[in-house]
């Protein structure tokens, strides 16, 4: 089955600074990956994803990158703020369609910002 | 608001004990999911149901079994519950055409 692998664990950057989370996955037919951010109590939400026809994808000051020859994507995030800290999760499909919902998750980030 | 609500939010139950963990969604959504999360582990599909009549087993499910009475409830049981299923356990839901999943706010489940 599909593997993803999610790096680093914990990240801690400056308020304004930018961050960036890595995952890898194993399944070449992947072609859904979502970017989930889980508050501290709260329930994961979607904040962008991507398909594999697109190499890029912003909103805001967000971004993810996807390279599927190498079988990995990235978040950006820039011009952090404190109420960026939260888990983030990565996820991949390992189909389209009838697939979208059966993700496999990263193991999380803890992103903290200091102010 | 359109929402996906869990009950219990919160247990605490001993090993053998027979749990239920019940989720029902206001969204309208024909797809349902369990997941369950740990800490650096992510979150792993327990079960899923893409219509009423439609069950799945997903990557965890041994030790699980779940129902799906009506396209607006899913609910998921541990027959004998055992202490390496504390965790907590998310349901979700998704539309046809989306891969977005809405989750709910979660139940915490403890088992000494």
């Amino acid at each position: 089955g599909e593997n993803v692998e999610q790096h680093p664990s914990t990240l801690s950057v400056q308020e304004g600074d930018s961050a960036v989370i890595k995952c890898t996955y194993s399944d070449s037919a992947s072609n859904y990956f979502p970017w989930y951010k889980q508050e501290l109590g709260k329930r994961p939400q979607l904040i962008i994803d991507i398909r594999s026809n697109v190499g890029e994808k912003k909103d805001q000051r967000i971004a993810v990158t996807l390279n599927k020859t190498a079988k990995h994507f990235s978040l950006h995030i820039t011009e952090t703020q404190p109420e960026d800290s939260a888990v983030y999760f990565c996820a991949s499909s390992p189909r389209g369609g009838t697939s979208y919902g059966k993700l496999t998750f990263g193991q999380g980030t803890i992103l903290t910002v200091h102010p | 608001d359109a929402d996906v609500t869990q009950t219990p939010r919160n247990r605490i139950t001993k090993t053998g004990k027979r749990i239920m963990l019940e989720c029902s969604q206001t969204k309208g959504h024909d797809r349902m999911y369990w997941y369950r999360q740990d800490p650096g582990l992510g979150l792993r599909l327990i079960y899923y149901s893409f219509d009423v009549k439609d069950i799945n087993k997903g990557e965890i499910s041994d030790g699980y079994s779940v129902s799906r009475q009506a396209q607006a409830k899913f609910s998921l049981s541990l027959e004998s519950a055992i202490p390496n299923q504390t965790a907590l356990y998310f349901c979700a839901t998704s539309g046809l055409n989306t891969g977005e999943l809405f989750f709910g706010e979660g139940s915490r489940l403890t088992v000494l």
